[in-house]
């Protein structure tokens, strides 16, 4: 059975940085793309950033472009999501999802992070 | 960017009726456009790929249609555990997009 968790949400001032975390099982992670998709407190969804299988490869949204870094450890099967110059709209659930091509069919349950003061 | 603009925003039917959300794209996606299903505190649900491939497990009463612009997704007789809110998706070019979803409720 395919399971993401996310983990390293939380409370930041703006400015700050977070460090999102994601530990895959129950599948090949390293053939996969992953991506990091988010839900602002009672709005719609908004595709974050998308990793290749072995990381050679990211995109990104307008949004975080230049802010945010996404990577990966194969070995570790885990996926993350570096958060820098956090500002207030950037408060939402974050979630790690598995790509089949670019659209995704397993995702986490979430993780919330806040940007207040 | 392409924007996905759905509608309508809400949509009041009976169980047992049929549902018909609509999804339109600024510019052509080709058929390359998927829908979730999302209930509250839940992760979304891959319903359709393809713009008509049902997910695996998906019930047959989920379908959808459409290519280039303009997309449905049908559900042809509501069951209680459908209510819910309906997003769709396109990955034919970055950035990726979602519409703004429409919340399916309990007429």
């Amino acid at each position: 059975e395919v399971q993401l968790v996310e983990s390293g949400g939380g409370l930041v001032q703006p400015g700050g940085s977070l460090r999102l975390s994601c530990a895959a099982s129950g599948f090949s992670f390293s053939n996969y793309w992953m991506s990091w998709v988010r839900q602002t407190p009672g709005k719609g969804l908004e595709w974050v950033a998308s990793i290749k299988e072995d990381g050679s490869d990211k995109y990104y949204g307008d949004s975080v472009k230049g802010r945010f870094t996404i990577s990966r450890d194969n070995a570790k099967n885990s996926l993350y999501l570096q958060m820098n110059s956090l500002r207030a709209e950037d408060t939402a659930v974050y979630y790690c999802a598995r790509d089949e091509y670019r659209f995704w069919t397993s995702w986490g349950q979430g993780t919330l992070v806040t940007v207040s003061s | 960017e392409i924007v996905l603009t759905q509608s309508p925003a809400t949509l009041s039917v009976s169980p047992g009726e049929r549902a018909t959300l609509s999804c339109r794209a600024s510019q052509s996606v080709n058929n390359n456009l998927a829908w979730y299903q999302q209930k509250p505190g839940q992760a979304p649900r891959l319903l359709i790929f393809g713009a008509s491939t049902r997910a695996t497990g998906i019930p047959a009463r989920f379908s959808g249609s459409g290519s280039g612009t303009e997309f449905t997704l049908t559900i042809s007789s509501l069951l209680s555990e459908d209510f819910a809110v309906y997003y769709c998706q396109q990955y034919n070019k970055w950035p990726l997009t979602f519409g703004g979803g429409t919340k399916v409720e309990i007429k």
